[in-house]
Protein backbone atom coordinates (compact mmCIF):
# COMPACT_ATOMS: atom_id res chain seq x y z
CA UNK A 1 0.00 0.00 0.00
CA UNK A 2 2.95 2.37 -0.46
CA UNK A 3 2.28 5.86 -1.96
CA UNK A 4 4.20 7.88 -4.58
CA UNK A 5 7.83 7.83 -3.33
CA UNK A 6 10.23 10.57 -4.41
CA UNK A 7 13.96 10.66 -3.91
CA UNK A 8 16.46 12.64 -2.75
CA UNK A 9 13.96 14.41 -0.41
CA UNK A 10 16.54 17.44 -1.26
CA UNK A 11 19.30 17.92 -3.05
CA UNK A 12 21.75 20.74 -3.32
CA UNK A 13 23.48 21.53 -6.51
CA UNK A 14 26.02 23.63 -7.48
CA UNK A 15 25.47 26.14 -10.41
CA UNK A 16 26.17 24.13 -13.67
CA UNK A 17 25.70 20.38 -12.00
CA UNK A 18 23.62 18.03 -13.92
CA UNK A 19 21.04 16.58 -11.10
CA UNK A 20 18.97 13.37 -11.24
CA UNK A 21 15.40 12.91 -9.68
CA UNK A 22 13.84 9.68 -8.85
CA UNK A 23 9.97 8.99 -8.65
CA UNK A 24 8.39 5.50 -7.95
CA UNK A 25 4.86 5.86 -8.77
CA UNK A 26 1.94 3.31 -7.13
CA UNK A 27 2.28 -0.06 -8.54
CA UNK A 28 0.14 -0.46 -11.63
CA UNK A 29 -0.70 3.33 -11.94
CA UNK A 30 -0.20 4.39 -15.69
CA UNK A 31 -0.56 8.13 -15.76
CA UNK A 32 2.44 9.90 -14.38
CA UNK A 33 3.08 13.94 -14.13
CA UNK A 34 5.88 16.05 -12.92
CA UNK A 35 5.33 19.04 -11.63
CA UNK A 36 7.56 22.45 -10.74
CA UNK A 37 6.88 24.04 -7.68
CA UNK A 38 8.10 27.46 -6.85
CA UNK A 39 7.98 28.97 -3.45
CA UNK A 40 4.90 30.54 -2.53
CA UNK A 41 3.33 28.96 -5.43
CA UNK A 42 1.10 26.38 -6.74
CA UNK A 43 2.34 23.43 -8.60
CA UNK A 44 3.04 24.05 -12.72
CA UNK A 45 3.11 21.21 -15.27
CA UNK A 46 6.13 20.14 -16.40
CA UNK A 47 5.62 16.71 -18.42
CA UNK A 48 3.11 13.54 -18.36
CA UNK A 49 3.65 10.62 -19.15
CA UNK A 50 1.53 7.34 -19.99
CA UNK A 51 3.34 4.15 -19.35
CA UNK A 52 6.39 4.39 -21.27
CA UNK A 53 4.94 7.35 -23.44
CA UNK A 54 5.90 10.90 -23.00
CA UNK A 55 2.64 12.34 -24.15
CA UNK A 56 3.11 16.14 -23.20
CA UNK A 57 6.41 17.87 -22.43
CA UNK A 58 5.01 20.76 -23.01
CA UNK A 59 5.68 22.27 -19.41
CA UNK A 60 9.43 21.75 -19.73
CA UNK A 61 11.05 25.11 -19.33
CA UNK A 62 13.98 24.81 -21.44
CA UNK A 63 15.97 21.87 -23.36
CA UNK A 64 17.90 21.50 -19.99
CA UNK A 65 15.10 19.53 -18.43
CA UNK A 66 14.42 15.81 -19.50
CA UNK A 67 11.98 13.45 -18.62
CA UNK A 68 11.88 9.34 -18.87
CA UNK A 69 9.72 6.30 -17.79
CA UNK A 70 11.56 3.28 -19.97
CA UNK A 71 9.41 0.43 -18.57
CA UNK A 72 6.12 2.85 -17.54
CA UNK A 73 6.91 2.35 -13.66
CA UNK A 74 9.83 4.48 -12.43
CA UNK A 75 10.17 7.80 -14.25
CA UNK A 76 13.32 10.14 -13.70
CA UNK A 77 13.82 13.91 -14.15
CA UNK A 78 16.90 14.84 -15.03
CA UNK A 79 18.15 18.67 -15.18
CA UNK A 80 21.22 19.56 -16.82
CA UNK A 81 23.25 22.42 -15.72
CA UNK A 82 21.18 23.71 -13.10
CA UNK A 83 20.61 27.46 -12.78
CA UNK A 84 19.55 28.97 -10.01
CA UNK A 85 16.46 29.71 -11.29
CA UNK A 86 15.80 25.85 -11.08
CA UNK A 87 15.49 26.23 -7.43
CA UNK A 88 12.37 24.60 -6.43
CA UNK A 89 10.42 21.75 -4.95
CA UNK A 90 9.60 18.73 -8.07
CA UNK A 91 6.64 16.87 -7.24
CA UNK A 92 5.65 13.55 -9.19
CA UNK A 93 2.02 12.22 -8.85
CA UNK A 94 0.43 9.30 -10.17
CA UNK A 95 -3.05 8.28 -11.52
CA UNK A 96 -4.64 4.47 -12.03
CA UNK A 97 -6.79 5.94 -15.27
CA UNK A 98 -4.89 7.02 -18.62
CA UNK A 99 -6.33 9.80 -20.04
CA UNK A 100 -9.64 10.00 -21.97
CA UNK A 101 -10.78 7.52 -19.78
CA UNK A 102 -14.52 8.21 -18.67
CA UNK A 103 -13.49 7.44 -15.16
CA UNK A 104 -11.28 10.17 -13.96
CA UNK A 105 -9.15 8.71 -10.65
CA UNK A 106 -7.26 11.18 -8.44
CA UNK A 107 -3.87 12.07 -8.78
CA UNK A 108 -1.51 10.79 -5.60
CA UNK A 109 1.29 13.17 -5.24
CA UNK A 110 4.57 12.37 -3.68
CA UNK A 111 6.82 14.46 -0.69
CA UNK A 112 8.39 15.91 -3.87
CA UNK A 113 12.31 16.33 -3.98
CA UNK A 114 13.23 20.22 -3.00
CA UNK A 115 16.57 21.54 -5.11
CA UNK A 116 18.60 24.37 -4.27
CA UNK A 117 20.75 25.40 -6.47
CA UNK A 118 23.64 27.43 -5.13
CA UNK B 1 -5.43 28.89 -21.10
CA UNK B 2 -7.38 27.21 -18.15
CA UNK B 3 -6.38 29.87 -14.83
CA UNK B 4 -7.47 29.44 -11.49
CA UNK B 5 -7.59 31.59 -8.69
CA UNK B 6 -7.92 30.71 -5.36
CA UNK B 7 -9.58 34.08 -3.07
CA UNK B 8 -7.94 34.89 0.13
CA UNK B 9 -4.16 34.07 0.14
CA UNK B 10 -4.30 33.71 3.71
CA UNK B 11 -6.58 33.34 6.22
CA UNK B 12 -6.68 33.27 9.82
CA UNK B 13 -9.69 32.07 12.07
CA UNK B 14 -9.72 30.90 16.23
CA UNK B 15 -10.35 27.47 16.61
CA UNK B 16 -14.20 25.96 16.00
CA UNK B 17 -14.79 28.62 13.40
CA UNK B 18 -16.73 27.64 10.16
CA UNK B 19 -15.11 28.44 7.35
CA UNK B 20 -15.17 28.81 3.23
CA UNK B 21 -12.46 28.34 1.06
CA UNK B 22 -12.96 29.79 -3.00
CA UNK B 23 -11.47 28.87 -6.24
CA UNK B 24 -12.52 30.18 -9.71
CA UNK B 25 -11.49 29.05 -13.13
CA UNK B 26 -11.66 30.37 -16.35
CA UNK B 27 -12.89 27.73 -18.55
CA UNK B 28 -15.45 25.33 -17.63
CA UNK B 29 -14.63 22.67 -19.69
CA UNK B 30 -12.96 20.50 -17.10
CA UNK B 31 -13.31 16.81 -16.12
CA UNK B 32 -13.21 17.35 -12.86
CA UNK B 33 -11.76 19.95 -9.37
CA UNK B 34 -9.67 18.55 -6.95
CA UNK B 35 -9.30 19.92 -3.61
CA UNK B 36 -5.47 19.28 -1.77
CA UNK B 37 -3.90 20.16 1.73
CA UNK B 38 -0.13 20.85 1.48
CA UNK B 39 2.08 20.72 5.05
CA UNK B 40 4.82 22.74 5.31
CA UNK B 41 7.91 20.62 2.87
CA UNK B 42 5.30 18.26 2.22
CA UNK B 43 3.34 16.57 -1.09
CA UNK B 44 -0.01 17.15 -1.63
CA UNK B 45 -2.70 14.76 -0.01
CA UNK B 46 -6.07 15.19 -1.49
CA UNK B 47 -8.96 16.13 0.15
CA UNK B 48 -12.05 15.69 -2.41
CA UNK B 49 -12.60 15.01 -5.95
CA UNK B 50 -15.57 16.20 -7.96
CA UNK B 51 -16.64 15.04 -11.36
CA UNK B 52 -17.98 17.59 -13.60
CA UNK B 53 -21.31 16.34 -13.32
CA UNK B 54 -21.40 16.31 -9.63
CA UNK B 55 -22.48 19.08 -7.57
CA UNK B 56 -20.78 18.20 -4.22
CA UNK B 57 -18.79 15.79 -2.17
CA UNK B 58 -18.35 15.33 1.39
CA UNK B 59 -15.86 14.02 3.97
CA UNK B 60 -16.23 14.54 6.99
CA UNK B 61 -15.96 17.96 8.16
CA UNK B 62 -15.19 18.64 4.51
CA UNK B 63 -17.40 19.42 2.32
CA UNK B 64 -16.67 21.10 -1.52
CA UNK B 65 -19.30 22.42 -4.41
CA UNK B 66 -18.93 22.71 -8.15
CA UNK B 67 -20.12 25.32 -10.33
CA UNK B 68 -19.14 24.16 -13.69
CA UNK B 69 -21.02 26.88 -15.43
CA UNK B 70 -20.07 29.90 -13.38
CA UNK B 71 -16.24 28.46 -12.71
CA UNK B 72 -16.55 28.47 -8.81
CA UNK B 73 -15.65 26.07 -6.26
CA UNK B 74 -15.76 26.07 -2.14
CA UNK B 75 -14.31 24.38 0.29
CA UNK B 76 -16.22 24.32 3.57
CA UNK B 77 -14.63 23.39 6.75
CA UNK B 78 -17.16 22.93 9.79
CA UNK B 79 -15.42 23.48 13.60
CA UNK B 80 -12.22 24.18 12.18
CA UNK B 81 -8.78 22.69 14.25
CA UNK B 82 -5.61 23.83 14.68
CA UNK B 83 -4.83 20.72 12.98
CA UNK B 84 -6.62 21.53 9.82
CA UNK B 85 -3.52 24.64 9.36
CA UNK B 86 -2.20 24.22 6.03
CA UNK B 87 -1.95 25.47 2.49
CA UNK B 88 -5.26 24.54 0.70
CA UNK B 89 -5.09 23.87 -3.51
CA UNK B 90 -7.87 23.90 -5.77
CA UNK B 91 -6.83 22.29 -9.30
CA UNK B 92 -8.54 21.69 -12.02
CA UNK B 93 -8.56 18.64 -14.73
CA UNK B 94 -8.78 20.29 -18.17
CA UNK B 95 -6.85 19.20 -21.49
CA UNK B 96 -4.66 22.44 -22.03
CA UNK B 97 -1.88 21.99 -24.60
CA UNK B 98 -2.92 18.70 -25.94
CA UNK B 99 -2.93 16.76 -23.24
CA UNK B 100 -5.07 16.39 -20.04
CA UNK B 101 -3.37 17.90 -16.81
CA UNK B 102 -4.18 19.37 -13.41
CA UNK B 103 -4.05 22.97 -13.52
CA UNK B 104 -3.82 24.73 -9.57
CA UNK B 105 -4.32 27.81 -8.23
CA UNK B 106 -1.59 29.37 -5.74
CA UNK B 107 -3.09 28.58 -2.80
CA UNK B 108 -5.19 29.71 0.58
CA UNK B 109 -3.05 29.55 3.17
CA UNK B 110 -5.24 28.79 6.38
CA UNK B 111 -4.17 29.21 10.30
CA UNK B 112 -6.44 27.97 12.99
CA UNK B 113 -5.87 29.66 15.87
CA UNK B 114 -6.43 27.91 19.61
Amino acid sequence: GAGVSQSPRYKVAKRGQDVALRCDPISGHVSLFWYQQALGQGPEFLTYFQNEAQLDKSGLPSDRFFAERPEGSVSTLKIQRTQQEDSAVYLCASSLARQGSSYNSPLHFGNGTRLTVT
Amino acid sequence: KQEVTQIPAALSVPEGENLVLNCSFTDSAIYNLQWFRQDPGKGLTSLLLIQSSQREQTSGRLNASLDKSSGRSTLYIAASQPGDSATYLCAVRAVQGGSEKLVFGKGTKLTVNP
